[in-house]
């Protein structure tokens, strides 16, 4: 596609459920990034890949969230028990290659627990 | 650690004037420092860049001004327009490490109106 997207644009959950969220990077690029942009923490890394692999998972909150990678494109983060404090927009960025300091993102998924 | 400091929160600009902002870094490891352009519902939007070696980079109506020795870098956006009302980040990531990250470290972002 011409650009990053990610899917669904908003979710809504009940505290203690599971979500998934999708993102598909622009076609070719390598690396992956997700983020999560909320009022109090403003745009916070979560997750970095390179193809199928995540070298650098500092960013993660807790054990609750996870991702992975499948075929070097599509990507899901999945966030257990939600908490109400992980309502927020997470958004993903694709670049070039590991060697590419340029990220492109996508349009988010807002994320609404209850 | 807020290690990007963006100032300042709010801006509001008469329409053709000069649009000012600026960021403060304290992690010498940075070495790419990127302006974000976001707009309400959608996603942040690269707007220009700049690496280190250079003290200034300019694309058509966006400048950013690079001072390595003070750790600081800003945005000059020209000729300000209506069109440019939108929320700007900077950011900046680290030199090339092994594990090929270039996390962004952004600052928490200034809402710029211009008016007509």
């Amino acid at each position: 596609g011409a650009g990053v997207s990610q899917s669904p644009s908003n979710k809504v959950t009940e505290k203690g459920k599971d979500v998934e969220l999708r993102c598909d990077p622009i076609s070719g690029h390598t690396a992956l990034y997700w983020y999560r942009q909320s009022l109090g923490q403003g745009l916070e890394f979560l997750i970095y890949f390179q193809g199928n692999s995540a070298p650098d998972k500092s960013g993660l909150p807790s054990d609750r969230f996870s991702a992975e990678r499948t075929g070097g494109s599509v990507s899901t983060l999945t966030i257990q028990r939600t908490q109400q404090e992980d309502s927020a927009v997470y958004l993903c960025a694709s670049s070039r290659d590991s060697g590419s300091y340029e990220q492109y993102f996508g349009p988010g998924t807002r994320l609404t627990v209850t | 650690q807020q290690q990007v400091k963006q100032s300042p929160q709010s801006l509001i600009v008469q329409k053709g004037g000069i649009s000012i902002i600026n960021c403060a870094y304290e992690n010498t490891a940075f070495d790419y420092f990127p302006w974000y352009q976001q707009f309400p519902g959608k996603g942040p939007a690269l707007l220009i860049a700049i690496r280190p070696d250079v003290s200034e980079k300019k694309e058509g109506r966006f400048t950013i001004s690079f001072n390595k020795s003070a750790k600081q870098f800003s945005l000059h956006i020209m000729d300000s327009q209506p069109g440019d009302s939108a929320t700007y980040f900077c950011a900046a990531s680290p030199a090339y490490s092994g594990a090929g990250s270039y996390q962004l470290t952004f600052g928490k972002g200034t809402k710029l109106s211009v008016i007509p």
